[in-house]
């Protein structure tokens, strides 16, 4: 069966620090995947997306960057975080249009 | 752009009662639609698919139908319970990408 991953669970960063959350996927090969970003009480954002290794799409312009270094592997990173990049940070993969599963999620908080 | 609507934000019923949640969606031309629960810090649960060619989906207490010529979508829960409090997500796809569009979601509280 297919898994997904993400860590850390829980950061707290400065204003200004860099980002690196990390995603994996496994018992799959050639996923989606995503990173979308949720504020509190508002809906999902989708940030990025990428069919294939070193393929990304930018939803949003942002301070935020996605890599995809390996197949099952998805990261999103800053050089320098903002207050308003604070925010719940949802990875998810999908075999194609169809469904899609997520992981457990990132709280980041920037002071 | 593909919008989805999700009435109401918000939904407080007492145990026991069935409750519908709606989904609406600009573009009927949906490749299938999800229905997702999220609980407080926690990752999108996959609850329901129904694929553009089905009509509803039932797995126990829910049951999810699908209007595409009208663009819209029901979750029915019956007999609520606390343990089904959460917010719950609807989310399109379209067959000529590989987004995913997501409704804002309904949070529930069901009171004991």
């Amino acid at each position: 069966s297919q898994t997904i991953h993400q860590w850390p669970a829980t950061l707290v960063q400065p204003v200004g620090s860099p980002l690196s959350l990390e995603c994996t996927v496994e018992g799959t090969s050639n996923p989606n995947l995503y990173w979308y970003r949720q504020a509190a009480g508002r809906g999902l954002q989708l940030l990025f997306y990428s069919v294939g290794i070193g393929q990304i799409s930018s939803e949003v312009p942002q301070n935020l960057s996605a890599s995809r270094p390996q197949d099952r592997q998805f990261i999103l990173s800053s050089k320098k975080l903002l207050l308003s990049d604070s925010g719940f940070y949802l990875c998810a993969w999908s075999p194609g249009p169809s469904r899609q599963f997520f992981g457990p999620g990132t709280r980041l908080t920037v002071l | 752009k593909q919008e989805v609507t999700q009435i109401p934000a918000a939904l407080s019923v007492p145990e026991g009662e069935n409750l519908v949640l709606n989904c609406s969606f600009t573009d009927s031309a949906i490749y299938n639609l999800q229905w997702f629960r999220q609980d407080p810090g926690k990752g999108l649960t996959s609850l329901l698919l129904i694929q553009s060619s089905q009509r509803e989906q039932t797995s126990g207490r829910l049951n999810a139908s699908l209007d595409k010529s009208s663009g819209r979508s029901t979750l029915y829960i019956a007999a609520s319970q606390p343990g089904d409090s959460a917010t719950y997500l609807c989310a399109v796809t379209y067959n000529t990408g590989n987004q995913f569009y997501f409704g804002t979601g309904t949070s529930l509280t069901v009171i004991p």
